[in-house]
Parts: structure tokens; C-alpha cells; sequence
């Protein structure tokens, strides 16, 4: 099984609506990707966070990592067609540049 | 700047073809690194490099080889390409921020073998 979780593997929402995905791993965390992937594209860095209960803002993205570092959720308010990708979560296991990858997110917004 | 560049954007093999694939970075990262993805299983890691002239396996690396000669470039061999190796593969390189690595991707080479 995948060591990062993440759920759920897709998504639809209406336009103007709030979606969230979220990232489990069952070790502890030394940093925590979240990236953006458009269909037949390479990924798009949106943030990375590092502390236990660290939040971090993008415009409509917010992203937060648990006091464990075990967990990471991504928040979009007002959900936009632009918004809609896959979204994938990356975790740095052990300080270095290999990262670990969760299956992703098919977020699908309606206009 | 061109970031991280990959060649070709799409192949199609026959079983037991050889190919490479090419990435080259123009940020002067030390570390550079393979990724297939493939549906529902996220991006694997394949080879890395933590700068010219050294290399380790990742995840997944049967059937690849890899090899740094320059800081730039980081090239990916298939020695005899399978089915099972058709994937979407993503160049990356990253640098060292504080605690931990920012990676930058490549666009992704598409390959299907039949």
C-alpha cells in the first residue's frame, strides 16, 4: 500500500464552492508538497510546509500540516474552472530530495 | 531561465527497444531526480543524483539506468523496454531551502510500449 493517503481520489463541485483534500501518512513528515497537475502537464509547486500546525495561503488555496506532521489538508474557497487538476501531495521522508507521492486528486469544478 | 527541459514530449516503443530520455536543468540545482506516474499511484521515484558523477536507485528502478556526467543533464535508460513501462515520466531538480528541497518538474515524456 501507498505510504501517503490521500483522499478522495476525485472531486466534483459546483463553481463558487469550498472543496478540501487531505494527505495522511503513517510516519512522521519532514516536509509536506502539494502540487497542482493539469492533464498531459508536469506539476505545478503550490506550497510546501515543514512545521507541525503550519498554515500556509495562496489566494484561494490554504494548506495545513497537524501539530504530528502526519496529516495535511488543502482548502480552496470559492472553487473556480481554473481550479480544477489534479492535485497531488509529496512528502520528504527523510531530509533529503526523494519524495513519496500520494495517488492524487481529480478535482473537476462545474461552471 | 527554461527551468527543467524533456525530451521527447511522446514516444511509442516495441518490446525490447532501447531508448533515452533526455532532461537537462539550466538552474545549476546539485540534485536531480526520475519519476513515472502512473494511474492512481502518484509518482514513484526511479533514479536520483545528488550531483555529477553520483547516482542511487529509488522506488522503482528495474529496467532504468541513469548516469550524471554534468551538473545539467540527467538522462534516463531504458535497456529493453516492456509493456509495464509505459508511463508518463517526469524529469525533476531541486534545491536545498532551509530544512528540506524545492523541486522543480519537467513537462513529462508520455511513452507507450507495445
Amino acid at each position: 500500500s501507498q505510504e501517503l493517503e490521500q483522499s478522495p481520489q476525485s472531486l466534483i463541485v459546483q463553481e463558487g464552492k469550498n472543496l478540501t483534500i487531505n494527505c495522511t501518512s503513517s510516519k512522521t513528515l519532514y516536509g509536506l508538497y502539494w502540487y497542482k497537475q493539469k492533464y498531459g502537464e508536469g506539476l505545478i509547486f503550490l506550497m510546501m510546509l515543514q512545521k507541525g500546525g503550519e498554515e500556509k495561503s495562496h489566494e484561494k488555496i490554504t494548506a495545513k500540516l497537524d501539530e504530528k506532521k502526519q496529516q495535511s489538508s488543502l482548502h480552496i474557497t470559492a472553487s473556480q474552472p481554473s481550479h480544477a487538476g489534479i492535485y497531488l501531495c509529496g512528502a520528504d521522508k527523510a531530509a533529503g530530495n526523494k519524495l513519496t507521492f500520494g495517488g492524487g486528486t481529480r478535482v473537476l469544478v462545474k461552471p | 531561465n527554461a527551468g527543467v527541459t524533456q525530451t521527447p514530449k511522446f514516444q511509442v516503443l516495441k518490446t525490447g527497444q532501447s531508448m533515452t530520455l533526455q532532461c537537462a536543468q539550466d538552474m545549476n540545482h546539485e540534485y536531480m531526480s526520475w519519476y513515472r506516474q502512473d494511474p492512481g499511484m502518484g509518482l514513484r521515484l526511479i533514479h536520483y543524483s545528488v550531483g555529477a558523477g553520483i547516482t542511487d536507485q529509488g522506488e522503482v528502478p528495474n529496467g532504468y539506468n541513469v548516469s550524471r556526467s554534468t551538473t545539467e543533464d540527467f538522462p534516463l535508460r531504458l535497456l529493453s523496454a516492456a509493456p509495464s513501462q509505459t508511463s508518463v515520466y517526469f524529469c525533476a531538480s531541486s534545491e536545498y531551502r532551509g530544512l528540506t528541497y524545492e523541486q522543480y518538474f519537467g513537462p513529462g515524456t508520455r511513452l507507450t510500449v507495445t
